[in-house]
């Protein structure tokens, strides 16, 4: 079964970076489109950013523009997220999402969620 | 960007009762409109995409309508397990893809 543990969350001061990461199980990896959305504490939803299957195609929200970096290893089943420059209104609980369709058929709907990990941003 | 408006914000409903839950897209989305369910503490569900295709393992008391700017989800016959929030998601015009604030589907 579809498996996505996301990894590298923790408290970080404004400025800073982190990394977070989600290893991906169950699933032919290289094949899907991956995304991260993320949800301040108690809010809604957010999209943050895709990467194609193959990695050719990132798109990302204006909220972080500039500052993260969506990447993947496709032999290790790995999706990243770089976040730089970060700022208090980036904390939040990251999810990697899998992507519904397959390669070019991308959908842009997520079928699979991880469990999240939480970022605060704080002094 | 694309504003998607839920209502209402709260409903409240019993157990075996039918539910409808609203989405509203500022422009048109045409038919791109999909449906999450979210329970505390735990990530979204997909129930629902291109506004009335169920998602794998979705049972039929979960069914969406609606195209343009006008969407529903519809919850035939409440069990106690979909009490929860309610996301809709389009992706119509993107990036970015938005989400709307959502609705809480609570027990009366």
């Amino acid at each position: 079964q579809v498996q996505l543990v996301e990894s590298g969350g923790g408290v970080v001061q404004p400025g800073r970076s982190l990394r977070l990461s989600c290893a991906a199980s169950g699933f032919t990896f290289s094949s899907y489109g991956m995304h991260w959305v993320r949800q301040a504490p108690g809010k809604g939803l957010e999209w943050v950013a895709v990467i194609s299957f193959d990695g050719s195609n990132k798109y990302y929200a204006d909220s972080v523009k500039g500052r993260f970096t969506i990447s993947r290893d496709n032999p290790k089943n790995t999706l990243y997220l770089q976040m730089n420059s970060l700022r208090p209104e980036d904390t939040a609980v990251y999810y990697c999402a899998k992507e519904l369709g397959v390669k070019w058929a991308a959908e842009y709907y997520f079928d699979h969620w991880g469990q999240g990990t939480l970022v605060t941003v704080s002094s | 960007e694309i504003v998607l408006t839920q209502s209402p914000a709260t409903l409240s409903l019993s157990p075996g009762e039918r539910a409808t839950l609203s989405c509203r897209a500022s422009q048109s989305v045409s038919s791109y409109l999909a449906w999450y369910q979210q329970k505390p503490g735990q990530a979204p569900r997909l129930l629902i995409y291109d506004a009335s295709n169920r998602a794998t393992g979705i049972p039929a008391r979960f069914s969406g309508s609606g195209s343009g700017t006008d969407f529903t989800l519809t919850i035939s016959s409440l069990e106690p397990e979909d009490f929860a929030v309610y996301y809709c998601q389009q992706r119509s015009n993107w990036p970015p893809l938005t989400f709307g604030q959502g609705t809480r589907l609570e027990i009366k």
